[in-house]
């Protein structure tokens, strides 16, 4: 069982280049979610989803796109990398609505725009 | 905006002895949960309490939640290398047609032999 899988494991992009950090869980759970952390900020929401077809804005949210055609996979895109998207992504899921459940996360994604 | 504050930033004690981490937030919650992160790895869910919980225990965990107070701690008994990790409070709140989680900054915990 292989829980919250995350690639790849680390990047390094120039700015302006796109990406799509990619996620995918094989518990069935409905509630996934996309997180950055930054040094000092703790984990900032991005976007997150409840279920296939939906999507939602996080608290940070800009310059990163998401969809949700399937329970298992929820990708975020990078549209034109940033320095300022240099970050660790952590991807999450849980089994119903977020908050009230525990949640699952992947090991992360270390980007790097140089 | 982070919603959640941990108390310390940083923490260094001996094994054997008990850690103790506090979390303040700032508006009202649903519940609260513990997560544990290693160096380098993602997070791990360690315990939630619910707003209208007082104290919650799992194994060497011991949290309670004082929601007049907006405070919450997390207390490690025995400690030991092991623990050494980063742990973060994240405060629930049900919003509209989803919940959101809003995760603080985090202490990090070293447990030296």
């Amino acid at each position: 069982n292989a829980g919250v899988t995350q690639t790849p494991k680390f990047q390094v992009l120039k700015t302006g280049q796109s990406m799509t950090l990619q996620c995918a869980q094989d518990m069935n759970h409905e509630y996934m979610s996309w997180y950055r952390q930054d040094p000092g900020m703790g984990l900032r929401l991005i976007h997150y989803s409840v279920g296939a077809g939906i999507t939602d804005q996080g608290e940070v949210p800009n310059g990163y796109n998401v969809s949700r055609s399937t329970t298992e996979d929820f990708p975020l895109r990078l549209l034109s990398a940033a320095p300022s998207q240099t970050s660790v992504y952590f991807c999450a899921s849980s089994a119903l609505r977020g908050a009230n459940q525990p949640q699952h996360f992947g090991d992360g994604t270390r980007l790097s725009i140089l | 905006s982070q919603q959640g504050e941990e108390d310390p930033q940083a923490l260094s004690i001996q094994e054997g002895e008990n850690a103790t981490m506090n979390c303040s937030y700032k508006t009202s919650i649903n519940n609260l949960q513990w997560y544990r992160q290693n160096s380098g790895r993602g997070l791990v869910h360690l315990i939630l309490i619910r707003s209208n919980e007082r104290e919650k225990h799992s194994g060497r965990l011991r949290v309670t939640l004082d929601t007049s107070k907006k405070s919450s701690s997390l207390l490690i008994t025995a400690s030991r290398a092991a623990d050494t990790a980063s742990y973060f409070c994240a405060t629930g709140k049900n919003t509209g047609t989803a919940s959101k989680l809003t995760f603080g900054t985090g202490t990090r915990l070293q447990v030296t032999l």
